[in-house]
């Protein structure tokens, strides 16, 4: 495996289910990222981790809860979602900003895209 | 206002045409500066990074940023149906890296 992987690809949930996204990162990054994408709406940057601490909550729900367990994974666990968050949700990677090499590209995952029924 | 405005298009073109697309945006603290290309149904993927101003040369891609007038570009030479995907642009201040993200210009390239 290479880059960065997410799994399950696709999902559909009832609103009353609970599931988890999963994100491997392959490129040695000790940072990463949860994005929604939305039809017609820029990328939001929903959680950030930085050397498997949180360091940004963008105002997202509490149904949303992400997991950092080490600098490779990265998880995503939904309960009680709404028909509004059926979206593609991306993982991204990058350098952590401290680390001084001046390499900040994020790279992303090919997405998981939620359906709420 | 949004912070970074990019025209959604779509912007068809034929094949072999210069493509140009741009971002606009008000921040002028932003530092880094890259654009992404995004396949239907498939995650963004990174084509272009650039710090600060200048050009940046890759192939058939240049990027252009001027910071005095808040501008970026993207130019794509001989353009081929294989570029036809959504373009996105990006732009972060450093720091933790949090990226701002244009709402994409759809590109078709017809043969």
């Amino acid at each position: 495996e290479t880059g960065v992987t997410q799994t399950p690809r696709h999902l559909v949930m009832g609103m009353t289910n609970k599931k988890s996204l999963k994100c491997e990162q392959h490129l040695g990054h000790n940072a990463m990222y949860w994005y929604k994408q939305s039809a017609k709406k820029p990328l939001e940057l929903m959680f950030v981790y930085s050397l498997e601490e949180r360091v940004e909550n963008n105002s997202v729900p509490s149904r949303f809860s992400p997991e950092c367990p080490n600098s490779s994974h990265l998880f995503l666990h939904l309960h009680t979602l709404q028909p509004e968050d059926s979206a593609l949700y991306l993982c991204a990677s990058s350098q952590d900003w401290g680390s001084g090499q001046g390499k900040y590209e994020q790279y992303f995952g090919p997405g998981t895209r939620l359906t709420v029924t | 206002q949004k912070e970074v405005e990019q025209d959604p298009g779509p912007l068809s073109v034929p094949e072999g045409a210069i493509v140009s697309l741009n971002c606009t945006y008000s921040n002028s603290a932003f530092q880094y500066f890259m654009w992404y290309r995004q396949y239907s149904r498939k995650g963004p993927e990174l084509l272009m990074y650039t710090y600060s101003s200048g050009n940046k040369e890759d192939g058939r891609f240049t990027a252009q940023v001027d910071k005095s007038s808040k501008y970026i570009s993207l130019f794509i030479r001989d353009s081929q149906p294989s570029d036809s995907a959504t373009y996105l642009c990006a732009m972060s201040l450093g720091g933790y890296n949090k990226l701002i993200f244009g709402a994409g210009t759809r590109l078709a390239v017809h043969p």
